[in-house]
C-alpha cells in the first residue's frame, strides 16, 4: 500500500524537544520531495518545512528556524522533523506530506500521513 | 494572517453549483499552479485539484480555473458529502515557502 505513517508526538514541557518521524512505503521514496504541514486544533493548515529528493535543499517556515531541522534517510525510507525550544504554539497534529511534480512550477501535496500530535504544555 | 485569501464559509443546497475563490499575489498565484485540498471534519487533507486537474478519485463536479493571481474552485451539483474545510496553496517565490489560506468552510444546506 502507497503510503506514510507519522510517529513520535506526544506531550513535551515548553522548551523540550521532540522528533517525529514518517515511514513512506509502496512507493520510491528517495525520488520525491517531502514536506511537514501542521494544525493547530480548530485552526488551518501551516506549512513547516521542505526538503528536495535530490540536492538536499532544505527550505522552513519563520515560525519554525532555528528551532526545527528537517531530515530524511533514503535508505530507510523516513523523513524526520527535529523539533527544539517547543513553544505552546508549537501544538498540533503535525502531517508527513508527499509532493509531486506534475509540471515546471506546479508542485502539489499528493499524499498525506494520518498525522501525530504534537502538545506542548507545563 | 495567510498568504493566500480564502472566503471563510460559502453554503450552497444540494445540487446547487458553488465556487469558492483563492486570492494571492504575484510571487504565489502569479507563478505557481495552485491545489486544492479538501479535510472533512478535521480529519486527514485530501487532494482535489492540482491546477485545473482533478486529483485522483475526485468527481468531474468539481473544476478549477485561474485568472492572475486569483483561482477557483468550482462544484457543480453540490452533494452532502461535499460538506468540508477546503484550502488552496501554493509556493511562494519570495518567500521561498509553501503558503496556505486560511481555509473555506462549505456547508451543504
Amino acid at each position: 500500500e502507497v503510503q506514510v505513517v507519522e510517529s513520535g508526538g506526544g506531550l513535551v514541557q515548553p522548551g523540550g524537544s521532540l522528533r517525529l518521524s514518517c515511514a513512506a512505503s509502496g512507493f520510491t521514496f528517495s525520488s520525491y520531495r517531502m514536506n511537514w504541514v501542521r494544525q493547530a486544533p480548530g485552526k488551518g493548515l501551516e506549512w513547516v518545512a521542505y526538503i528536495d529528493s535530490s540536492d538536499g535543499t532544505i527550505y522552513y517556515a519563520d515560525s519554525v528556524k532555528g528551532r526545527f531541522t528537517i531530515s530524511r534517510d533514503d535508505a530507510k525510507n523516513s523523513l524526520y522533523l527535529q523539533m527544539n525550544s517547543l513553544r505552546a504554539e508549537d501544538s498540533a497534529n503535525y502531517y508527513c506530506v508527499r509532493e509531486l511534480i506534475v509540471a515546471d512550477k506546479a508542485d502539489f501535496f499528493d499524499m498525506w500521513g494520518q498525522g501525530t500530535m504534537v502538545t506542548v504544555s507545563s | 494572517q495567510s498568504a493566500l485569501t480564502q472566503e471563510a464559509s460559502v453554503s450552497g443546497t444540494v445540487g446547487q453549483k458553488v465556487t469558492l475563490s483563492c486570492i494571492g499575489n504575484s510571487n504565489n498565484i502569479g507563478k505557481y499552479a495552485v491545489g486544492w485540498y479538501q479535510q472533512i471534519s478535521h480529519g486527514t487533507p485530501k487532494s482535489v485539484m492540482f491546477g485545473n486537474s482533478l486529483a485522483s478519485g475526485i468527481p468531474d463536479r468539481f473544476s478549477g480555473s485561474k485568472s492572475g493571481t486569483t483561482v477557483s474552485l468550482t462544484i457543480s451539483g453540490l452533494q452532502p458529502e461535499d460538506e468540508a474545510d477546503y484550502y488552496c496553496s501554493t509556493w511562494d517565490y519570495s518567500l521561498s515557502a509553501w503558503v496556505f489560506g486560511g481555509g473555506t468552510k462549505l456547508t451543504v444546506l
